[in-house]
């Protein structure tokens, strides 16, 4: 069964730094493309991220774009997400998932990211 | 970017009647592969989305058949059919095509009368 964990959900202070992580396992963790998506508190669904199987391709959304890094490490099936120049637009819950036939197959249960001072 | 856009905001159901909604995407999600990569997703209160219908019309594993999509080019719709009280949350599509682009639309929140 698969299972996706996230964690390092944090209240920072507006221009702080969070590391997000993302616990595989029930599947080949490394034979899937892996993505970042958030949901700011009573919003919809943004996909902000992704990291090819091998981590050689990656990409953001402009709204993450030169702040988040994503990457991974496939001996430790985890996924991350390095969050800097944190912003109160920012605050949201982060979900893991995978990506399979151009959709998202499977997602973590989230972790709440809030940005206050 | 391609926008997707869902109606209605909201639906309220009596329980056993069926109830669908509707996607429509700016631009065609007909792929040059010629798939079509628009996906639904169920969303309950206070749970992570689950995918429950991929391109187009393939039903995930486990996803009850009253669930059902269909739609072709930029107008795509999901149908429950016999809503149950577990159908309550809210219903999101997506778009794949336009990789890595991925977008969703607002969402269509589910009721029961």
């Amino acid at each position: 069964q698969v299972h996706l964990v996230e964690s390092g959900g944090d209240l920072v202070k507006p221009g702080g730094s969070l590391r997000l992580s993302c616990a595989a396992s029930g599947f080949s963790f490394s034979d899937y493309l892996m993505s970042w998506i958030r949901q700011a508190p009573g919003k919809g669904l943004e996909y902000i991220s992704y990291i090819s199987e091998s981590g050689s391709s990656i990409w953001y959304a402009d709204s993450v774009k030169g702040r988040f890094t994503i990457s991974r490490d496939n001996a430790r099936n985890s996924l991350y997400f390095q969050m800097s120049g944190l912003g109160v637009e920012d605050s949201a819950v982060y979900y893991c998932a995978t990506v399979r036939s151009s959709s998202i197959g499977y997602w973590g249960q989230g972790t709440l990211v809030t940005v206050s001072s | 970017d391609v926008v997707m856009t869902q109606s209605p905001l909201s639906l309220s159901v009596t329980l056993g009647q069926s109830a669908s909604f509707s996607c429509r995407s700016s631009q065609s999600l007909v792929h040059s592969n010629g798939n079509t990569y628009l996906s639904w997703y169920q969303q309950r209160p206070g749970q992570s989305p689950r995918r429950l219908i991929y391109k187009v019309s393939s039903r995930d594993s486990g996803v009850p058949d009253r669930f059902s999509g269909s739609g072709s080019g930029t107008d795509f719709t999901l149908k429950i059919s016999r809503v149950e009280a577990e159908d309550v949350g809210v219903y999101y599509c997506m778009q794949g095509t336009d990789w890595p682009l991925f977008t969703f639309g607002g969402g269509t929140k589910v009721e029961i009368k």
